[in-house]
């Protein structure tokens, strides 16, 4: 089936704006993350979600990262009041029930940068 | 969470093998080595994954040894689509993983 997928693909915004990132997991996967990569660095987690439960967002920077897949398959990623250091590419992964945790699918990722 | 250590980059030509190291000293005995390839301007993919010993699939192989404290990524005959940031994690086989990618090993293929 399809593969994972993110939107908006690029989002330009003026800081204290507030954005949304959009996350399409593959259909019936259960565990989704989000991810947070700088240039030249790995992928950093932000948050886990089990469902719809999210069952860990030690990863996000502050309070104003927010996350939430409330009926267990799409999630939104919002940061509230975008600030410079906030310009980074997005990712999200989603992996199945039934299958090895280790094995986790990558969207193509949202890039945001704010001006 | 294992730490594992890894070299920033590599260089190797077209048609040769290329080995990259992954140290992980303290990996728990839970643990899988799994290892994620990155091409530019996309997102990691995973590409194989042991606990020890040796593992073979189409597109690599990764050698564990008895004390399972290193491994090594073996890609065999690279071209260059091979060209990619390759990521070695140390991951549960179920559950949730708060994995931590690091910089990886940025592989270079040269003609």
């Amino acid at each position: 089936g399809a593969g994972v997928s993110q939107s908006p693909r690029y989002k330009v915004t003026k800081r204290g704006q507030d954005v949304a990132l959009r996350c399409d997991p593959i259909s019936g996967h259960v565990s989704l993350y989000w991810y947070r990569q700088a240039l030249g660095q790995g992928p950093e987690f932000l948050t886990y979600f089990n469902y719809e439960a999210q069952q860990d967002k030690s990863g996000l920077p502050n309070d104003r990262f927010s996350a939430e897949r409330p009926e267990g398959s799409i999630s939104t990623l919002t940061i509230q009041r975008t600030e410079q250091r906030d310009s980074a590419m997005y990712r999200c992964a989603s992996s199945g029930e039934g299958a090895p945790a280790y094995e986790q699918y990558f969207g193509p990722g949202t890039r945001l940068t704010v001006t | 969470l294992a730490k594992t250590t890894q070299p920033i980059s590599m260089d190797s030509y077209e048609g040769q093998e290329v080995n990259i190291t992954c140290s992980h000293n303290n990996i728990a005995t839970n643990d899988y080595i799994t290892w994620y390839q990155q091409f530019p301007s996309q997102g990691p993919r995973f590409i194989i994954q042991g606990y020890k010993t040796k593992v073979t699939n189409e597109v690599a192989s990764l050698f564990i040894p008895a004390d399972r404290k290193s491994s090594t990524l073996s890609l065999p005959r690279v071209s260059l689509s091979d060209t990619a940031v390759y990521y070695c994690l140390a991951m549960t086989p179920g559950g949730y993983q708060k994995v931590t990618f690091g910089t990886g090993t940025k592989l270079q293929v040269i003609p």
